[in-house]
């Protein structure tokens, strides 16, 4: 597709539970970003990819949460432990390095933690 | 300290008038971008207009300009003629620390938001 693609739209699980969220950034961008966005709130940066290395992990709010891009295009949210402040909406975009950093957004992954 | 700033949670505005929603940042950098965004309430955030530090002219895209005043570290919206598709919520953000030419590889930092409602 032409634009940020993010998988599941929606998500329920239990507390405790494990879950992954996907996210496939426009082809050819080099720099790929996690966002989530409380309910009334801007989006809070998670972590930021430049290729397959994560070039800033510090919005990571503690070690429940990783990300992964192993091949410099999809990117994987990982969240273990899954806790009912978890829940938000999870945000993917994606930009090419070098541009003055328009970011492109996905839909989100609307996560919701019972 | 709060990055970016917008003081107005929500804006009412009469279709076809123009508005202006504001943005004030802190940064210590000389060189950074500021950003508007908007998220409908399908919830994708749609980038809207972009001005560099360094850019001597307000920049302008279609309806939109951003009216950018650097030593009050403000960056305001305007958009004119507004119409009821511009009902959403509107999120200012800035990246800090650009190369000169433009480039960044930082991340983006966003403000609150400002809810528009467009009256017919």
């Amino acid at each position: 597709g032409a634009g940020v693609s993010q998988t599941p739209s929606n998500k329920v699980t239990e507390k405790g539970k494990y879950v992954e969220l996907r996210c496939d950034p426009i082809s050819g961008h080099t720099a790929l970003y996690w966002y989530r966005q409380s309910l009334g709130q801007g989006p809070e940066f998670l972590i930021y990819f430049q290729g397959t290395g994560a070039a800033d992990d510090s919005g990571l709010p503690n070690d429940r949460f990783f990300a992964v891009r192993p091949e410099g295009s999809v990117s994987t949210l990982k969240i273990q432990r899954t806790e009912r402040g978890d829940s938000a909406v999870y945000l993917c975009a994606s930009s090419l390095l070098g541009t003055g950093g328009e970011a492109f957004f996905g839909q989100g992954t609307r996560l919701t933690v019972v | 300290a709060q990055k970016i700033t917008q003081t107005q949670p929500g804006m009412f505005v009469q279709e076809k008038e123009a508005v202006t929603l504001d943005c004030t940042y802190d940064t210590s950098d000389q060189s950074y971008g500021l950003f508007w965004y908007k998220q409908p309430s399908s919830g994708e955030m749609i980038f809207l207009i972009y001005q560099g530090s360094y850019d001597e002219q307000n920049a302008t895209e279609g309806r939109y300009s951003l009216n950018f005043q650097k030593a009050r570290k403000s960056a305001n919206l305007v958009i004119s003629a507004s119409q009821l598709g511009d009902s959403a919520m509107y999120f200012c953000a800035m990246r800090e620390g650009l190369f000169f030419n433009g480039g960044s590889q930082g991340n983006l930092i966003f403000g609150k938001g400002t809810k528009l409602s467009v009256k017919p």
